[in-house]
């Protein structure tokens, strides 16, 4: 079945580094865009990232541009976020979703949870 | 940026009501727009995109209506398993944004 399956969350410090990945099964990963979501605790979604199905074309969240890369290895069907200089306002559980033409999302992983705390 | 603001925040209605929720977009974001209904502890599931179209799976019951800056969804009578928080998203622009949410809640 078509499945999303992120990792790589953790506790980190502000400022720190992590690298969080969503390995994909069940569908052709390489013909598809694909976008990060998160979800701070209590709160509402908040788009994070795109990258589109050859990874040519990308955009960010204004909150996270110039901190946060994606990236896609289609050779193993799975979706990076690199998270640099992170901040305690990053602390949320981030989705990998599956682009639904065009721009909206229609498989969903279960989530990572990322904590920012000193 | 596009703001979305959903109203109203909680909507307390028994099974069998009729839900209408509400999506209003801060400039036109022509029928772009799309609904996703979340359960505690799980991811959204996507419901209504480009704000009429139902996705694959998703019950009659659940249909959504407008353009430009004013969009419902609306769930024609609630069963147990609606009760949950719904969200609009538009893609008319970059950054894609998402509504804070409407929260269905049993009364």
């Amino acid at each position: 079945q078509v499945q999303l399956v992120e990792s790589g969350g953790g506790v980190v410090q502000p400022g720190r580094s992590l690298r969080l990945s969503c390995a994909a099964s069940g569908f052709t990963f390489s013909s598809y865009a694909l976008h990060w979501v998160r979800q701070a605790p209590g709160k509402g979604l908040e788009w994070v990232a795109f990258i589109s199905y050859d990874g040519s074309n990308k955009y960010f969240a204004d909150s996270v541009k110039g901190r946060f890369t994606i990236s896609r290895d289609n050779s193993k069907s799975t979706l990076y976020l690199q998270m640099d200089s992170l901040r305690v306002e990053d602390t949320a559980v981030y989705y990998c979703a599956r682009d639904f033409p065009n721009y909206y999302m229609d498989v969903w992983g279960k989530g990572t949870t990322v904590t920012v705390s000193s | 940026e596009i703001v979305l603001t959903q109203s109203p925040a909680t909507l307390s209605l028994s099974p069998g009501e009729r839900a209408t929720l509400s999506c209003r977009a801060s400039q036109s974001v022509s029928s772009y727009l799309a609904w996703y209904q979340q359960k505690p502890g799980l991811p959204p599931r996507l419901l209504i995109y480009d704000a009429s179209n139902r996705a694959t799976a998703i019950p009659a019951r659940f249909s959504g209506s407008g353009s430009g800056t004013d969009f419902t969804l609306t769930i024609s009578s609630l069963e147990p398993e609606d009760f949950a928080v719904y969200y609009c998203q538009q893609r008319s622009s970059w950054p894609l944004t998402f509504g804070g949410g409407t929260k269905v809640e049993i009364k």
